[in-house]
């Protein structure tokens, strides 16, 4: 049961634009959702989180959003750059530890 | 070493062999993690350990799979009879705490079953 959803398996945006990618959920309960960026041959890493309170986190280039009566958050990185070329992907706890992952976005940053 | 150390990385099993996926996670860190990323999926959740108790197995996909923590740190996760399904890549990942909010993964073991 997919409860974390990344519609879109891949995005290209040029060096230097925005670069939106986008998750949905289906759960309600969920209250915690964090973004992972994963690199080929190696494991995921955390990149930003962000608590149901709130509706923005913000660190650096990167910010989350959530919009909770949409059942949406989307991760904005600006400005895009070569390096962040990566797979990206949504979870959410369930239980407290047991991270439900979306199905990732693959972005490509072109110079 | 500073991270979650796997091995082997890379494993090729005949179908029918027995695996066995070793995890060392950060030093100090209480819960342990196994997940399963299928080729083109996110990663998934198949088991947690709070120290040496494995408090949650509810994501192991068949009794083939077997996972345990005897002494609260090292971690093997044992697939028994192993089939083409079973492939995919194997990670671990640790945290300081038992919540799942921070946690560091392991660059993974890769498994293709043939």
């Amino acid at each position: 049961d997919q409860q974390v959803k990344q519609n879109s398996p891949s995005l290209s945006v040029q060096e230097g634009r925005i670069s939106i990618l986008n998750c949905d959920y289906t759960n309600s309960m969920f209250d915690y959702f964090l973004w992972y960026k994963k690199y080929p041959a190696e494991g995921p890493t955390f990149l930003i989180s962000i608590s149901s309170i709130k509706d923005k986190n913000e660190d650096g280039r990167f910010t989350v959003f959530l919009n909770k009566s949409a059942k949406h958050l989307s991760l904005h990185i600006v400005p895009s750059q070569p390096g962040d070329s990566a797979v990206y992907f949504c979870a959410a706890p369930v239980a407290g530890y047991a991270l439900n992952f979306g199905k990732g976005t693959s972005l490509l940053v072109t110079p | 070493g500073a991270g979650v150390s796997q091995s082997p990385r890379y494993k090729v099993a005949k179908r029918g062999q027995d695996v066995a996926l070793r995890c060392d996670p950060i030093s100090g860190h209480v819960s342990l993690f196994w997940y399963q990323q299928a080729l083109g999926q996110g990663p998934e959740f198949l088991t947690y350990f709070q120290n040496e108790a494995q408090l949650d197995k509810s994501g192991l996909p068949s009794d083939r799979f077997f996972a345990e923590r005897p002494e609260g740190s090292v971690s093997t996760l044992k697939i028994q009879r192993t089939q083409q399904e079973d492939s995919a890549v194997y990670l671990c990942a640790s945290s300081l705490d038992s919540s799942g909010n921070t946690i560091y993964f392991g660059e993974g073991s890769w498994l293709t079953v043939v």
